[in-house]
């Protein structure tokens, strides 16, 4: 079993619509959770980070962290054409926040 | 803008040739990663460095090596490049008391 899983999709949705992205995982100890946005032929980018529970939001961006469950998710609002990339998720534990684990990344295409 | 640079975006190769894929930040990162990304696989890591002239495998570390003798520049080598050695190529780097990795736009390298 993956310490992290993804839906790889593709998610297809149209211009305007919420989309909401989930990673979930099996270690109870990470603590530190991230989300990058990557475009074709280019490098991830680091899009939201946060630490421990709760929720976080950066504009059209919502990162949510349920511990609980060990469910991560990402929502976007009002979704754009240039929304469309893949999302990946990642996180780390305490004290070994250099070693990010990986999701396997969810493609987005969010048409006009 | 901080910036991890590849110094090719495309690579064509041949079978038995030695690679070398050099990367270079400028954000005074201690730490710096190797990781390949495959479709249906995600991102896998194969070596990273705390530290000059420090290296330490990663998952996928055979066929690989690296070199790292200056703080600014992280070089991945294939020893004798093989097909199955096709692939993107990231590297990244971090700061050791944060999470978050800052990646380069990647190399695609084909192994012909």
């Amino acid at each position: 079993q993956k310490e992290v899983e993804q839906d790889p999709g593709p998610l297809s949705v149209p211009e305007g619509a919420i989309v909401s992205l989930n990673c979930t995982y099996s270690n109870s100890a990470f603590q530190y959770f991230m989300w990058y946005r990557q475009y074709s032929r280019k490098g991830p980018e680091l899009l939201m980070y946060t630490y421990s529970s709760g929720n976080k939001e950066d504009g059209r961006f919502t990162a949510q962290v349920d511990k609980s469950s060990k469910y991560i998710s990402l929502f976007i609002r009002d979704s754009q054409p240039s929304d469309s990339a893949t999302y990946l998720c990642a996180m780390s534990r305490p004290y070994n926040t250099d070693k990010l684990i990986f999701g396997t990344g969810t493609r987005l295409q969010v048409f006009p | 803008d901080v910036k991890v640079t590849q110094s090719s975006r495309y690579l064509v190769k041949r079978t038995g040739e030695k690679v070398f894929l050099e990367c270079v930040q400028d954000m005074d990162h201690e730490n710096m990663f190797w990781y390949r990304q495959d479709p249906g696989l995600g991102l896998r890591l194969i070596y990273f460095s705390y530290d000059v002239k420090m290296k330490e495998k990663g998952d996928i570390p055979e066929g690989y090596s690296v070199s790292r003798e200056k703080k600014e520049r992280f070089s991945l080598i294939l020893e004798s490049a093989s097909t199955n050695q096709t692939s993107m190529y990231l590297c990244a780097s971090s700061l050791s008391d944060r999470g978050g990795y800052t990646f380069g736009s990647g190399t695609r390298l084909t192994v012909v």
